[in-house]
């Protein structure tokens, strides 16, 4: 089966400590997304990468950090300069090629600081 | 920067009842539009995308329409059932020099048995 597969599902942090969230897509997708959604708001931009081993700040990048070291793969990680990171994230990927391409998105990563 | 908006933000409507949900946005610069839908604690379902030379794409009893130039698209549910409940969000895609979804933040469907 193609798709997009976050893990974990749930995520616990302590405050202080960085966690990673992991993005794989077996879709042969160029192009990587990470959003954040916070409840009852629409999703906001982290990073994205269009191309291996590049990848440009979006709209809320403080805190977060990225690699893209590999097509399949977009881990992001959550540092402990972020001071509000609970929230759910979303990966999402896409074809990086002209108007009629749509973007995929995987189930989600709840993260909850504790 | 482009900004997207949703009216309304909820809506509860009796089954069988034909409903239309509103997005504007405030730069017609785009590449396409994408409607969505997002099931409680769940990721995004794709449910129509629109390119920005088109005017409206359909799936069932889902009609989606955009009118660049004004900066509006509608989605139009028909027919309404009970499992249609979920938040729909619209996402625009820019300029090249911006690729990723500007998105709205939704509007959650509560459709009554």
């Amino acid at each position: 089966d193609g798709g997009i597969t976050q893990s974990p599902k749930y995520l616990f942090r302590k405050e202080g400590q960085n966690v990673t969230l992991s993005c794989e897509q077996n879709l042969n997708h160029d192009a990587m997304y990470w959003y954040r959604q916070d409840p009852g708001q629409g999703l906001r931009l982290i990073y994205y990468s269009q191309i291996v081993n590049d990848f440009q700040k979006g709209d809320i990048a403080e805190g977060y950090s990225v690699s893209r070291e590999k097509k399949e793969s977009f881990p992001l990680t959550v540092t402990s300069a972020q001071k509000n990171p609970t929230a759910f994230y979303l990966c999402a990927s896409r074809v990086d090629r002209g108007a009629g391409t749509e973007a995929f998105f995987g189930q989600g990563t709840r993260l909850t600081v504790v | 920067k482009q900004e997207v908006t949703q009216i309304p933000a909820a809506l509860s409507v009796p089954e069988g009842e034909n409903l239309v949900l509103n997005c504007s946005f405030t730069d017609s610069a785009i590449y396409n539009l994408q409607w969505f839908r997002q099931d409680p604690g769940k990721g995004l379902t794709s449910l129509l995308l629109i390119q920005s030379s088109q005017r409206e794409q359909t799936s069932g009893r889902l009609n989606a329409s955009l009118d660049k130039s004004s900066g509006r698209s509608t989605l139009y549910i028909a027919a309404s059932q009970p499992g249609d409940s979920a938040t729909y969000l619209c996402a625009v895609r820019g300029t090249p020099g911006r690729r990723a979804l500007t998105f709205g933040s939704g509007t959650r469907l509560q459709v009554q048995p």
